[in-house]
């Protein structure tokens, strides 16, 4: 079955420490993959996508994910977080052969100690 | 470019009433999503439309929800009646559907049903 798993709930980090937020994937057809963003309040915001290519991808706010795909995982990593950083963050997948739909992880709960 | 319109941004009700959400999607933009976010979850696809027609709605929950959008532009989400595992928040997206179906969301709708 398809399905994308953040394994942490909560991270407490430390302004100015780094950050990776770990995604992986169980997916049959050739993957898309997101990191979105929702702030309290918000509505979900597109950080950065992966289709194709450079397995690096950079997005907004310094965030980057790379793609492993003998590891079915796309990590979130920032190097240096901001406490505006605070929020929860997702991972979702789609496919062309799933008329594009996404299917999301449960989120990550970022807290950013001053 | 305006971004996804929802409204209302709140809304509380008692069990069995009845309530409507509405959605206006960024300008040209063919599809358009209705999610469902439990407190603590990711998203929930309700239902899919392209145009104003149908893609997938199989995981609306027929006998009390209901989606339409007429002339493929706003949408239309009801509940009724209401029940209490109702409550949560209303994400509407939409997608251009040109590069590989990236959503757009609105700031979306928290239902609580008391």
């Amino acid at each position: 079955a398809q399905s994308v798993t953040q394994p942490d709930i909560h991270i407490t980090v430390s302004e100015g420490a780094s950050l990776e937020l770990r995604c992986n994937y169980s997916y049959g057809a050739t993957p898309y993959l997101f990191w979105y963003v929702q702030s309290p309040g918000q509505g979900l915001q597109l950080l950065l996508k992966y289709f194709s290519g450079d397995t690096l991808v950079q997005g907004i706010k310094g965030f980057e994910a790379e793609f492993k795909r003998s590891q079915s995982s796309f990590n979130l990593r920032k190097p240096s977080v901001h406490w505006s950083d605070a929020a929860e963050y997702f991972c979702a997948v789609g496919s062309m052969d799933s008329n594009y739909q996404l299917i999301w992880g449960a989120g990550t709960k970022l807290i950013i100690k001053p | 470019e305006a971004g996804v319109a929802q409204s209302p941004r709140y809304k509380i009700i008692e069990k069995r009433q009845s309530v409507a959400f509405w959605c206006n999607p960024i300008s040209g933009h063919a599809t358009l999503y209705w999610y469902q976010q439990i407190l603590g979850q990711g998203p929930k696809l309700l239902i899919q439309f392209q145009n104003n027609g149908v893609v997938d709605d199989s995981q609306l929950p027929k006998d009390r929800f209901s989606a339409e959008r007429l002339k493929g532009v706003d949408s239309t989400l009801k509940i009724q009646p209401a029940k209490l595992e109702d409550s949560a928040v209303y994400l509407c997206a939409s997608s251009s559907g040109r590069e590989y179906n990236e959503q757009f969301f609105g700031p979306g709708t928290r239902l609580t049903v008391l």
